[in-house]
Parts: structure tokens; C-alpha cells; sequence
């Protein structure tokens, strides 16, 4: 089945500096992907979509210029996390579709990225 | 966004049917049927959709109201592995504004 593989798992870093996350899609092409976040105990929300060759759609109240987002090619897409502050620390998940299915298809996540910032 | 209602959480004996309902009064006629659930500490995984009939897989089967303002996830033996939280979720299939938004879901507890 499709495959999306997200690295690295966990990351530890200090305050102030910056992390990136990357998303691949290993056995399909997604021309959008989604970044999640979630804090314990709490659902997933939606940070933004990240759309091949153009820019990212951010979500209200969330800083594009904090979280950037680059997806260059069909099948990978990178979220970085800039300036890091303990606030920041949380459980980032992204996600995509296969766009060659029907237009109601699954979303197939990635196993999620642990970010502690000390 | 329409929205889904689901209760915080449940509980079930292993190898027992479990069933997961979830409320979506203001379901448009184009709005899908999500279900996805999501173990700890790992990204959400799809078990299944449908738009009006009952949808089977290998995972679970989903039962939707005739007039669709209500679905139930089906697990027909419930195992240890089982336990998560499960979103259920209505996905518009028209358009370009494709995105997934979760609600709180409904964490299941199997015991043993």
C-alpha cells in the first residue's frame, strides 16, 4: 500500500535553532502534502499545505515565517521549524495523497516527528 | 467545515464487536465519510469511507444512515491492538479545498 515515510522520528535541539522535517512519498506522487501538529492529549491541527512548485497555504494563526515549508519535488516535502522555542515542542505529522486516485481517496500519513526544544 | 460528533471514549473486551458511532447532522449530499484512527505515539492510519452504502474491509466495516446524518465504525472482534483513538471525519469531494480536519475522536480501550 502507499507509503509515506517522515524523518526524523525524534529531535532534540536547543533554543534558537532551527529543524528541519522531511516528508516523503515512497511509492506515489503527491502534489499536495499537509503538515499537522499535535500536543498531548490533543487532536491533530492543521498547520498548512504544502503544494508542489508553489507556495505553502498556511492555516490562521500559524507563522509562515517561522514554520517554512518547501516541497520542490512530487514526492517530498520539508518543514522547518525555525528558531525553535520550547513552545514549539510537539509531535509534527505530515500527510499526502495520491493524486493519481479518485478525488475522495485516503489520506496516508507519515509516523510522525517527536520535536523537543530545551 | 461540516462537523462530526463522537464520544470522548469507550471501552471494550477483546474479541467482541465494537461499535464507534459518530454524528454529522449537517453532512452535504458531496461530503465522504471518513474513518481513520491513530495508535500512540504514530501518525493516523486510514481504516475506511464511504459516501451512502455500507462499506466493508478488512479492517472494519462502516454503517451509514439512510439519511446520513450518522455513521457507525464496525470492528468485529476487537484485539488489544485495536486501542486508539478514532477520527471520524467528512471529506468534501468536490473542489479543490481537499483537507482533512480532526475533531477529537473517540479513544477506545479494549481489555483484556
Amino acid at each position: 500500500g502507499a507509503v509515506v515515510s517522515q524523518h526524523p522520528s525524534r529531535v532534540i535541539c536547543k533554543s534558537g535553532t532551527s529543524v528541519k522535517i522531511e516528508c516523503r512519498s515512497l511509492d506515489f506522487q503527491a502534489t499536495t502534502m499537509f503538515w499537522y501538529r499535535q500536543f498531548p492529549k490533543q487532536s491533530l491541527m492543521l498547520m498548512a499545505t504544502s503544494n508542489e512548485g508553489s507556495k505553502a497555504t498556511y492555516e490562521q494563526g500559524v507563522e509562515k515565517d517561522k514554520f517554512l515549508i518547501n516541497h520542490a519535488s512530487l514526492t517530498l516535502s520539508t518543514l522547518t521549524v525555525t528558531s525553535a522555542h520550547p513552545e514549539d515542542s510537539s509531535f509534527y505529522i505530515c500527510s499526502a495523497r495520491d493524486w493519481g486516485r479518485e478525488q475522495n481517496s485516503p489520506l496516508h500519513f507519515g509516523n510522525g516527528t517527536r520535536l523537543t526544544v530545551t | 467545515d461540516a462537523k462530526t460528533t463522537q464520544p470522548n471514549s469507550m471501552e471494550s473486551n477483546e474479541e467482541e464487536p465494537v461499535h464507534l458511532p459518530c454524528n454529522h447532522s449537517t453532512i452535504s449530499g458531496t461530503d465522504y465519510i471518513h474513518w481513520y484512527r491513530q495508535l500512540p505515539s504514530q501518525g493516523p492510519e486510514y481504516v475506511i469511507h464511504g459516501l451512502t452504502s455500507n462499506v466493508n474491509n478488512r479492517m472494519a466495516s462502516l454503517a451509514i444512515a439512510e439519511d446520513r446524518k450518522s455513521s457507525t465504525l464496525i470492528l468485529h472482534r476487537a484485539t488489544l491492538r485495536d486501542a486508539a483513538v478514532y477520527y471520524c471525519i467528512l471529506l468534501n469531494s468536490g473542489g479543490s479545498n481537499y483537507k482533512l480536519t480532526f475533531g477529537k475522536g473517540t479513544l477506545l480501550t479494549v481489555n483484556p
